[in-house]
């Protein structure tokens, strides 16, 4: 079975400060991984996505991820957080096919301090 | 603009009423699937169809069921609603084929059964 784990349930950074999220996958073949980001009162939004190639994929509004096969990780960063960053972030895995499903982490809420 | 939406984003019904939630996506996409997220939990799949007419239980089917008539449309059914189904609820939708392809969200509907 799929699964994953976000182990940081609330993170709070200063603005301009550097941010990493935690996002570890058990998923028995290739992985597809994906990270969202929900704003207040908001559907999610794509962050970045990784299936193959270079382990260090960049996104949208300044995010990278990192796919470290060994650790079975996949975490988020930011090298300069700014306070429009403030939300809830989901690490999700999947398979191809056309019945894949997506198994979302159970979160990580992000504050940003003045 | 890729869109999905969804009918209510607020939604406040009776213990024992019959409930839809509908969803309209305009990307010509596949698959479609509703969520449900409860704080700490995640992101968890009650139902998915792949196509018109097609559907799949996800991993909270009980108390749901869901109907797929046009492509465009996926509609959410609490058959009973009850207060445990007090939540926020998410239809997504997904371009099938192979290749990485997101699942693009909805603004969602909170749904409170009293």
């Amino acid at each position: 079975a799929q699964s994953v784990t976000q182990p940081d349930i609330h993170i709070t950074v200063s603005e301009g400060a550097s941010l990493e999220l935690r996002c570890n996958y058990s998923y028995g073949a290739t992985p597809y991984l994906f990270w969202y980001v929900q704003s207040p009162g908001q559907g999610l939004q794509l962050l970045l996505k990784y299936f193959s190639g270079d382990t260090l994929v960049q996104g949208i509004k300044g995010f990278e991820a990192e796919f470290k096969r060994s650790q079975s990780s996949f975490n988020l960063r930011k090298p300069s957080v700014h306070w429009s960053d403030a939300a809830e972030y989901f690490c999700a895995v999947g398979g191809s096919g056309t019945a894949s499903k997506l198994t979302f982490g159970t979160g990580t809420r992000l504050q940003v301090t003045l | 603009d890729v869109k999905v939406t969804q009918s209510s984003r607020y939604l406040v019904k009776r213990t024992g009423e019959k409930v839809f939630l509908e969803c309209v996506q305009d990307m010509d996409h596949e698959n479609m699937f509703w969520y449900r997220q409860d704080p700490g939990l995640g992101l968890r799949l009650i139902y998915f169809s792949y196509d018109v007419k097609m559907k799949e239980k996800g991993d909270i089917p009980e108390g749901y069921s869901v109907s797929r008539e046009k492509k465009e449309r996926f509609s959410l059914i609490l058959e009973s609603a009850s207060t445990n189904q007090t939540s926020m609820y998410l239809c997504a939708s997904r371009q099938a084929g192979t290749g990485i392809h997101e699942q693009y969200f909805g603004p969602g509907t909170r749904l409170t059964v009293t």
